[in-house]
């Protein structure tokens, strides 16, 4: 079975402009939570998604946006792109969101390298 | 105090050796408490996970527990060239929340 997918897998933009990231979780699994990681820190939380609906925002700006599609694939978009922005951006699929099951396992994807310029 | 603390190393040990990697945290309601090994330019890969206090074990790979001190460790027995990469360590809170909490990271680098 294939694993967590991601889309692109590197992007390169500039100050201001936008952004849209694609995930495709693992088969049967329907929750999607996006990371952000800068270079030298651990994984940031930016969302959950359950069943298209949002389960749960870290402490990032209204920039970011996301959300879940029927087929439980997920989008995170970013507007208004600043240099601080750039980072590897992280897609966990798990078969349920977090706060539901204690024995719960994200699987990650490869990510998507974004550059701001 | 930082939610889950890691000591950012790097961990220099001989092939061969023990490898033993801590995280602490901050939340004493915590329940769920992951092992992430992640190479360098990718994502993390799931190693190992554990909810209950005491050890658990996977092949090479031992997890510890201890709610009370509030730590979390793994160790790495035979440790491989091959085993070079950073561990993090993920913390599901107590709150409800829907996020795993990460800490920043060990770097371990097995030396052949």
């Amino acid at each position: 079975d294939a694993g967590v997918t991601q889309s692109p897998t590197h992007l390169i933009k500039t100050r201001g402009q936008h952004v849209t990231l694609r995930c495709s979780p693992i088969s049967g699994h329907k929750s999607v939570s996006w990371y952000q990681q800068v270079l030298g820190q651990g994984p940031q939380f930016i969302f959950q998604y359950y069943e298209k609906e949002e389960r749960g925002r870290g402490n990032f700006p209204d920039r970011f946006s996301a959300r879940q599609f029927p087929n439980y694939s997920s989008e995170l978009n970013v507007n208004a792109l600043l240099l601080g922005d750039s980072a590897l951006y992280l897609c966990a699929s798990s078969t349920s969101p977090t706060r539901d099951s204690t024995y719960n396992e994200q699987f990650f994807g490869p990510g998507t390298r974004l550059t701001v310029l | 105090q930082k939610e889950v603390e890691q000591n950012s190393g790097p961990l220099s040990v001989p092939e061969g050796a023990i490898a033993s990697l801590n995280c602490t945290y901050s939340d004493r309601g915590s329940q769920s408490f992951f092992w992430y090994r992640q190479y360098s330019g990718k994502s993390p890969e799931l190693i190992m996970f554990i909810y209950s206090n005491g050890d658990k074990e996977d092949g090479r790979f031992t997890a510890q527990l201890n709610k009370a001190s509030q730590y979390v460790s793994l160790l790495i027995r035979d440790s491989q060239p091959s085993d070079s990469a950073t561990y993090l360590c993920a913390v599901i809170p107590s709150s409800g929340t829907y996020k795993y909490i990460f800490g920043t990271g060990t770097r371990l680098k097995v030396l052949a």
